[in-house]
């Protein structure tokens, strides 16, 4: 039943090392996003994929790398991970909507992924 | 870069006052969202407005999209504890390389004490 889902829930690891986050969405749509929001509850966009697409990527680290093997599925990969990357990483999928619409669909967000670099 | 400053950062009332959260910007948006997250969950969309001017209610909420589409209001008339939690802003643009791009304010984290 669950629209947007990601794995895992939380993730603890070292400095240094490399770590995948997957999301799935169920709700047939065409477009999926990353976001990173930090402590303060800042969500920013970091990422989009539209039909495998990539079509928005926002000034992040090449050491983030995401991956859309499906229109279904966006996972993110990071390299090398830093201690500033601690935050939460949220999944999000939509339609995309034409200028009628404002351009902007409901996006529907997973349950986020807690990350903390130690 | 467009910017939302959303504002205030933090608000703690009683139950049963009312009151409002403004998301203001220098740029035009092709529509304003407002979404509602709580602890450990993904935002949740409230609203969309579109057009310049528009008002929409959700039963204690009103939401409007000022005329020239650069600034929202969120109003909540007799807060309840329920309506606690983090409240987001996020304008839309369309066209070009941002499509489907949201951009989000800082937070307002409401807080309604029984």
């Amino acid at each position: 039943d669950t629209a947007v889902s990601q794995t895992p829930k939380y993730l603890v690891t070292q400095m240094g090392n490399d770590k995948s986050i997957k999301c799935e969405q169920n709700l047939g749509h065409d477009t999926m996003y990353w976001y990173k929001q930090d402590s303060k509850k800042f969500l920013k966009i970091m990422f989009s994929y539209n039909n495998k697409e990539l079509i928005i990527n926002e000034t992040v680290p090449n050491r983030f790398s995401p991956k859309s093997p499906d229109k279904a599925h966006l996972n993110l990969h990071i390299n090398s991970l830093e201690l500033g990357d601690s935050a939460v990483y949220f999944c999000a999928s939509s339609h995309l909507r034409g200028l009628a619409g404002g351009g902007a669909d409901t996006q529907y967000f997973g349950p986020g992924t807690r990350l903390t670099v130690l | 870069t467009q910017l939302l400053e959303q504002s205030p950062q933090f608000l703690s009332i009683q139950e049963g006052e009312n009151l409002t959260v403004y998301c203001n910007s220098s740029s035009v948006f092709s529509s304003l969202q407002w979404y509602r997250q709580e602890p450990g969950e993904g935002p949740v969309l409230l609203v969309t407005v579109v057009t310049g001017g528009e008002v929409k209610k959700l039963k204690r909420l009103t939401f409007q999209f000022g005329d020239a589409r650069k600034d929202s209001s969120l109003h909540i008339t007799a807060a309840q504890p329920g309506d606690t939690g983090l409240y987001l802003c996020a304008g839309a643009t369309a066209g070009g390389t941002s499509y489907g791009k949201l951009t989000f304010g800082q937070g307002t984290i409401l807080t309604v004490h029984p």
